[in-house]
Protein backbone atom coordinates (compact mmCIF):
# COMPACT_ATOMS: atom_id res chain seq x y z
CA UNK A 1 0.00 0.00 0.00
CA UNK A 2 1.29 3.40 -0.70
CA UNK A 3 2.06 5.45 2.36
CA UNK A 4 2.87 8.70 3.33
CA UNK A 5 5.20 9.51 6.16
CA UNK A 6 5.70 13.10 8.18
CA UNK A 7 8.57 12.91 10.41
CA UNK A 8 8.07 13.94 13.54
CA UNK A 9 4.80 13.57 15.56
CA UNK A 10 5.82 17.07 17.31
CA UNK A 11 8.33 19.79 16.19
CA UNK A 12 9.22 22.68 18.37
CA UNK A 13 10.84 26.38 17.51
CA UNK A 14 11.15 29.49 18.58
CA UNK A 15 9.32 32.48 17.40
CA UNK A 16 11.26 34.05 14.39
CA UNK A 17 13.31 30.71 13.57
CA UNK A 18 12.63 28.70 10.55
CA UNK A 19 10.18 25.63 10.11
CA UNK A 20 10.36 22.79 8.57
CA UNK A 21 8.11 20.51 8.62
CA UNK A 22 9.08 16.83 6.57
CA UNK A 23 6.81 14.71 4.04
CA UNK A 24 8.19 11.60 2.14
CA UNK A 25 5.48 9.42 0.04
CA UNK A 26 5.98 6.00 -1.42
CA UNK A 27 5.65 5.64 -4.91
CA UNK A 28 8.18 7.66 -7.05
CA UNK A 29 5.02 8.22 -9.89
CA UNK A 30 4.42 11.97 -9.24
CA UNK A 31 1.28 12.13 -7.65
CA UNK A 32 -0.43 15.24 -6.36
CA UNK A 33 0.86 16.74 -3.51
CA UNK A 34 -1.00 18.77 -0.63
CA UNK A 35 0.04 20.37 2.59
CA UNK A 36 -3.36 21.25 5.45
CA UNK A 37 -3.39 23.23 8.58
CA UNK A 38 -5.21 22.51 11.32
CA UNK A 39 -6.18 25.18 13.81
CA UNK A 40 -7.62 24.19 17.45
CA UNK A 41 -10.61 22.92 17.65
CA UNK A 42 -11.10 23.74 13.62
CA UNK A 43 -11.14 21.38 10.73
CA UNK A 44 -8.14 21.39 7.93
CA UNK A 45 -7.98 23.87 5.45
CA UNK A 46 -5.75 24.09 2.53
CA UNK A 47 -2.44 25.33 3.34
CA UNK A 48 -0.68 24.80 -0.47
CA UNK A 49 -1.24 21.79 -3.21
CA UNK A 50 1.79 21.01 -6.12
CA UNK A 51 -0.41 19.65 -9.05
CA UNK A 52 1.53 20.03 -12.41
CA UNK A 53 4.60 22.80 -13.23
CA UNK A 54 6.85 24.86 -10.78
CA UNK A 55 8.20 22.50 -8.12
CA UNK A 56 8.38 25.45 -5.71
CA UNK A 57 5.02 26.10 -4.54
CA UNK A 58 4.36 29.08 -2.37
CA UNK A 59 0.87 29.06 -0.05
CA UNK A 60 -0.95 31.15 2.55
CA UNK A 61 0.59 32.64 5.90
CA UNK A 62 3.97 32.64 3.97
CA UNK A 63 4.37 28.89 3.92
CA UNK A 64 5.48 27.16 0.68
CA UNK A 65 6.72 23.60 -0.23
CA UNK A 66 9.17 22.01 -2.41
CA UNK A 67 8.39 19.13 -5.18
CA UNK A 68 11.68 16.54 -5.03
CA UNK A 69 10.92 13.69 -7.37
CA UNK A 70 14.44 12.10 -6.32
CA UNK A 71 14.00 12.34 -3.01
CA UNK A 72 10.13 11.99 -3.00
CA UNK A 73 9.59 14.49 -0.76
CA UNK A 74 7.35 17.70 -0.36
CA UNK A 75 8.62 19.32 3.07
CA UNK A 76 7.02 22.30 4.08
CA UNK A 77 9.14 25.11 5.33
CA UNK A 78 8.35 29.16 6.60
CA UNK A 79 11.61 31.32 7.05
CA UNK A 80 10.22 33.01 10.53
CA UNK A 81 7.87 30.94 12.65
CA UNK A 82 5.18 32.76 14.65
CA UNK A 83 3.40 32.35 17.71
CA UNK A 84 0.16 32.20 15.70
CA UNK A 85 1.71 29.34 12.96
CA UNK A 86 0.96 26.71 16.50
CA UNK A 87 -1.39 23.83 14.62
CA UNK A 88 -1.48 20.27 13.60
CA UNK A 89 0.07 20.28 9.70
CA UNK A 90 -0.62 17.48 7.15
CA UNK A 91 0.82 16.29 4.15
CA UNK A 92 -1.71 14.48 1.71
CA UNK A 93 -1.32 12.86 -2.00
CA UNK A 94 -3.28 12.15 -4.54
CA UNK A 95 -3.18 10.55 -7.80
CA UNK A 96 -1.77 6.54 -6.78
CA UNK A 97 -4.01 4.47 -9.09
CA UNK A 98 -5.94 7.09 -10.26
CA UNK A 99 -7.66 7.86 -7.61
CA UNK A 100 -8.79 10.73 -6.18
CA UNK A 101 -8.99 10.16 -2.10
CA UNK A 102 -6.13 11.50 -0.80
CA UNK A 103 -3.55 9.46 1.28
CA UNK A 104 -3.03 11.78 4.90
CA UNK A 105 0.27 11.73 6.63
CA UNK A 106 -0.71 10.95 10.63
CA UNK A 107 0.23 14.77 11.04
CA UNK A 108 2.97 16.76 12.81
CA UNK A 109 1.99 19.36 15.69
CA UNK A 110 4.12 22.57 15.26
CA UNK A 111 4.60 23.66 18.77
CA UNK A 112 5.91 27.70 18.67
CA UNK A 113 7.87 28.79 22.15
CA UNK A 114 8.11 32.69 22.61
CA UNK B 1 -16.85 31.25 0.12
CA UNK B 2 -16.99 27.54 0.16
CA UNK B 3 -18.43 25.93 3.72
CA UNK B 4 -19.02 22.54 4.74
CA UNK B 5 -20.93 22.55 8.09
CA UNK B 6 -21.31 19.97 10.25
CA UNK B 7 -24.49 19.68 12.90
CA UNK B 8 -22.86 19.62 15.91
CA UNK B 9 -19.33 20.63 17.42
CA UNK B 10 -19.58 18.47 20.58
CA UNK B 11 -21.78 15.66 21.23
CA UNK B 12 -22.53 13.23 24.22
CA UNK B 13 -23.91 9.53 23.99
CA UNK B 14 -24.63 6.62 26.13
CA UNK B 15 -22.99 3.08 24.84
CA UNK B 16 -25.62 1.75 22.84
CA UNK B 17 -27.17 4.64 21.46
CA UNK B 18 -28.27 5.35 17.92
CA UNK B 19 -26.09 8.75 16.55
CA UNK B 20 -26.40 10.70 13.71
CA UNK B 21 -23.59 13.21 12.34
CA UNK B 22 -24.72 15.64 10.01
CA UNK B 23 -22.76 16.61 7.47
CA UNK B 24 -23.84 19.92 4.65
CA UNK B 25 -22.02 21.36 2.03
CA UNK B 26 -22.69 24.23 -0.19
CA UNK B 27 -20.34 23.78 -3.12
CA UNK B 28 -22.23 21.43 -5.31
CA UNK B 29 -19.22 18.89 -4.82
CA UNK B 30 -19.49 15.50 -5.80
CA UNK B 31 -17.76 13.88 -3.86
CA UNK B 32 -18.04 14.07 -0.01
CA UNK B 33 -16.02 11.96 3.16
CA UNK B 34 -16.05 11.28 6.44
CA UNK B 35 -13.00 10.79 8.78
CA UNK B 36 -12.43 10.27 12.51
CA UNK B 37 -9.31 11.84 14.02
CA UNK B 38 -7.41 10.16 16.68
CA UNK B 39 -4.10 11.22 18.57
CA UNK B 40 -0.89 9.85 16.98
CA UNK B 41 -3.29 8.01 13.91
CA UNK B 42 -4.29 10.82 11.73
CA UNK B 43 -7.41 10.90 9.73
CA UNK B 44 -8.86 7.61 8.39
CA UNK B 45 -11.34 7.25 6.19
CA UNK B 46 -14.86 5.89 6.93
CA UNK B 47 -16.89 5.83 3.88
CA UNK B 48 -17.21 8.25 1.35
CA UNK B 49 -19.81 8.94 -1.38
CA UNK B 50 -19.00 9.95 -5.35
CA UNK B 51 -22.90 10.61 -5.77
CA UNK B 52 -26.56 10.65 -4.33
CA UNK B 53 -26.88 6.99 -2.85
CA UNK B 54 -23.66 6.03 -4.11
CA UNK B 55 -21.48 4.78 -1.42
CA UNK B 56 -18.05 2.86 -0.77
CA UNK B 57 -16.03 1.79 2.67
CA UNK B 58 -12.82 3.36 3.30
CA UNK B 59 -10.20 2.17 5.73
CA UNK B 60 -12.32 1.56 8.63
CA UNK B 61 -16.12 1.39 7.98
CA UNK B 62 -17.52 -1.30 11.03
CA UNK B 63 -19.93 -0.07 13.20
CA UNK B 64 -20.84 2.83 10.66
CA UNK B 65 -23.65 3.28 7.94
CA UNK B 66 -23.67 6.47 5.81
CA UNK B 67 -26.90 8.45 3.95
CA UNK B 68 -26.61 10.44 1.08
CA UNK B 69 -30.23 11.08 0.05
CA UNK B 70 -29.68 14.53 -1.27
CA UNK B 71 -26.25 15.98 -3.58
CA UNK B 72 -25.26 18.65 -0.67
CA UNK B 73 -25.97 16.73 2.53
CA UNK B 74 -23.84 13.35 3.66
CA UNK B 75 -24.83 11.45 7.04
CA UNK B 76 -22.46 9.37 9.40
CA UNK B 77 -24.85 6.65 11.58
CA UNK B 78 -23.33 4.95 14.17
CA UNK B 79 -26.02 2.04 14.35
CA UNK B 80 -25.19 1.14 18.74
CA UNK B 81 -22.52 3.65 19.57
CA UNK B 82 -19.32 1.92 21.73
CA UNK B 83 -16.72 3.97 23.77
CA UNK B 84 -13.89 3.13 21.55
CA UNK B 85 -15.99 5.29 19.37
CA UNK B 86 -15.34 8.18 21.10
CA UNK B 87 -13.45 11.15 18.66
CA UNK B 88 -13.26 13.46 16.55
CA UNK B 89 -15.66 13.42 13.27
CA UNK B 90 -14.72 15.03 10.29
CA UNK B 91 -16.55 15.61 7.00
CA UNK B 92 -14.98 16.79 3.82
CA UNK B 93 -15.84 17.44 0.63
CA UNK B 94 -14.36 18.25 -2.96
CA UNK B 95 -15.29 17.88 -6.91
CA UNK B 96 -14.14 14.47 -8.42
CA UNK B 97 -10.77 15.32 -9.61
CA UNK B 98 -7.22 14.03 -8.72
CA UNK B 99 -6.51 17.90 -8.46
CA UNK B 100 -9.02 19.25 -6.39
CA UNK B 101 -8.83 20.40 -2.52
CA UNK B 102 -10.48 18.25 0.01
CA UNK B 103 -13.29 21.36 1.99
CA UNK B 104 -13.41 20.22 5.41
CA UNK B 105 -16.00 21.10 7.94
CA UNK B 106 -15.38 22.26 11.85
CA UNK B 107 -15.29 18.64 13.53
CA UNK B 108 -17.78 17.11 15.37
CA UNK B 109 -16.45 15.64 19.29
CA UNK B 110 -18.44 12.89 20.41
CA UNK B 111 -18.19 11.31 23.82
CA UNK B 112 -19.54 7.39 24.10
CA UNK B 113 -19.98 7.11 27.84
Amino acid sequence: AQSVTQLGSHVSVSEGALVLLRCNYSSSVPPYLFWYVQYPNQGLQLLLKYTTGATLVKGINGFEAEFKKSETSFHLTKPSAHMSDAAEYFCAVKGWGGSYIPTFGRGTSLIVHP
Amino acid sequence: DVKVTQSSRYLVKRTGEKVFLECVQDMDHENMFWYRQDPGLGLRLIYFSYDVKMKEKGDIPEGYSVSREKKERFSLILESASTNQTSMYLCASSLPSIQETQYFGPGTRLLVL
